[in-house]
């Protein structure tokens, strides 16, 4: 099994629909994080969460909301969503060591009709 | 300007060296990490360097930090085309929650 898996893998959904994202991790990790890719923008973060307890807003989380299950599960929810969401969607995971880096899921391709 | 700057392609004959570039804006920033995304995937985590470093060396990849000038670099030896991806430049700072800024990736296309 992966060490973060998001669930689904691919989505289509319609404009205005509730649509939510999972990620699970096996890595015992603390800090979990929500980015989401456009061609030429890189990585920007969404929502990223130190422990089970905390969450805070990264740099576009307009429109997003997450809530923090377990340790290992961070779900990633769009209330009302809209084609400008429409991109990839990475779950990440890192310990406290920096060391490490991060260890990322393998998306999920949201498609907003 | 952006923190974190790539150019966005780079193209290479297989068998050549490859030499991604990176530049950051941030003089305390400690940790400065490489990422291959290869498609349908992922980032993975290549390697790192911590700034009291200038070069570290892991088979065929060898990272360079110029500190003053705030500049990092990823050269591949003998690219292939498995080698063929995005690669993310990340650095993070030496105070505050240590979450990576990343650039916008730089796409490797390895020529047969």
């Amino acid at each position: 099994d992966a060490d973060v898996t998001q669930t689904p893998r691919n989505r289509i959904t319609k404009t205005g629909k509730r649509i939510m994202l999972e990620c699970s991790q096996t890595k015992g990790h603390d800090r979990m994080y929500w980015y989401r890719q456009d061609p030429g923008l890189g990585l920007r973060l969404i929502y990223y969460s130190f422990d089970v307890k905390d969450i805070n807003k990264g740099e576009i989380s307009d429109g997003y909301s997450v809530s923090r299950q377990a340790q290992a599960k961070f779900s990633l929810s769009l209330e009302s969503a809209i084609p400008n969401q429409t991109a990839l969607y990475f779950c990440a995971t890192s310990d406290w060591d920096r060391e490490n880096g991060y260890t990322f899921g393998s998306g999920t391709r949201l498609t907003v009709v | 300007g952006e923190d974190v700057e790539q150019s966005l392609f780079l193209s290479v004959r297989e068998g050549d060296s490859s030499v991604i570039n990176c530049t950051y804006t941030d003089s305390s920033s400690t940790y400065l990490y490489w990422y291959k995304q290869e498609p349908g995937a992922g980032l993975q985590l290549l390697t790192y360097i911590f700034s009291n470093m200038d070069m570290k060396q892991d088979q065929r990849l060898t990272v360079l930090l110029n500190k003053k000038d705030k500049h990092l670099s990823l050269r591949i030896a003998d690219t292939q085309t498995g080698d063929s991806a995005i690669y993310f430049c990340a650095e993070t700072q030496s105070g505050g929650s240590y979450i990576p800024t990343f650039g916008r990736g730089t796409s490797l296309i390895v020529h047969p």
